[in-house]
């Protein structure tokens, strides 16, 4: 089942920050992150796994509520090149098989 | 360690047609992934392959189908294609070894179905 995403889009200036949140209906075993830019292919940046763990990106942040089965990613202090969409991938049990959510767009402005 | 590639990058056939598409995972990685990327459906689980076994597989028609090889390479292939196969297909490789098991995608291959 696709997790769900939100926002759909969100604009903001340089320097703002920006939560993404990622849901699922379905237990989960991690959540992953990526950002795609425009004719380009995702671009890994974070992963979750159940119990607490997590690698990626060391200028972006993100948790996992096990209990709420949501993921949420946190951008500080954004930078123009954040720009670009962003999807969560959930991974159930150890299936190895990643669902993506629909997507949020994230436009920084200078 | 050189990223996942995918050949080719851009691909223009015409319906009824077969095309098949390659995908070389990044050193060490025995899991394969295909998805296809388009507008309207976002990114779709073909399947999964690993140790040249398919180990998954999404909702996708029989049309579609892929194989891996000893080497990790995969193949993608699509037959009697139709104008909605026209996507973004990407392939993405993970390893398996320890807990985390990030995936990494592949540049992709543009399919264009006229």
């Amino acid at each position: 089942q696709q997790p769900v995403q939100s926002p759909q889009a969100v604009i903001l200036r340089e320097g703002e920050d920006a939560v993404i949140n990622c849901s699922s209906s379905k237990a989960l075993y991690s959540v992953h992150w990526y950002r795609q830019k425009h004719g380009e292919a995702p671009v890994f940046l974070m992963i979750l796994l159940k119990g607490g763990e997590q690698k990626g990106h060391d200028k972006i942040s993100a948790s996992f509520n096990e209990k709420k089965q949501q993921s949420s990613l946190y951008l500080t202090a954004s930078q123009l090149s954040y720009s670009g969409t962003y999807f969560c991938g959930t991974e159930r049990g150890s299936a190895r098989q990643l669902t993506f959510g629909s997507g949020t767009q994230l436009t920084v402005l200078p | 360690k050189a990223g996942v590639t995918q050949t080719p990058r851009y691909l223009i056939k015409t319906r009824g047609q077969q095309v098949t598409l390659s995908c070389s995972p990044i050193s060490g990685h025995r899991s394969v992934s295909w998805y296809q990327q388009t507008p309207g459906q976002g990114l779709q689980f073909l399947f999964e392959y690993f140790s040249e076994t398919q180990r998954n597989k999404g909702n996708f028609p029989g049309r579609f189908s892929g194989r891996q090889f000893s080497n990790s390479r995969s193949e993608m292939n699509v037959s009697t294609l139709e104008l909605g196969d026209s996507a973004l297909y990407l392939c993405a490789s993970r390893s398996e070894a320890g807990a985390y098991n990030e995936q990494f995608f592949g540049p992709g291959t543009r399919l264009t179905v006229l």
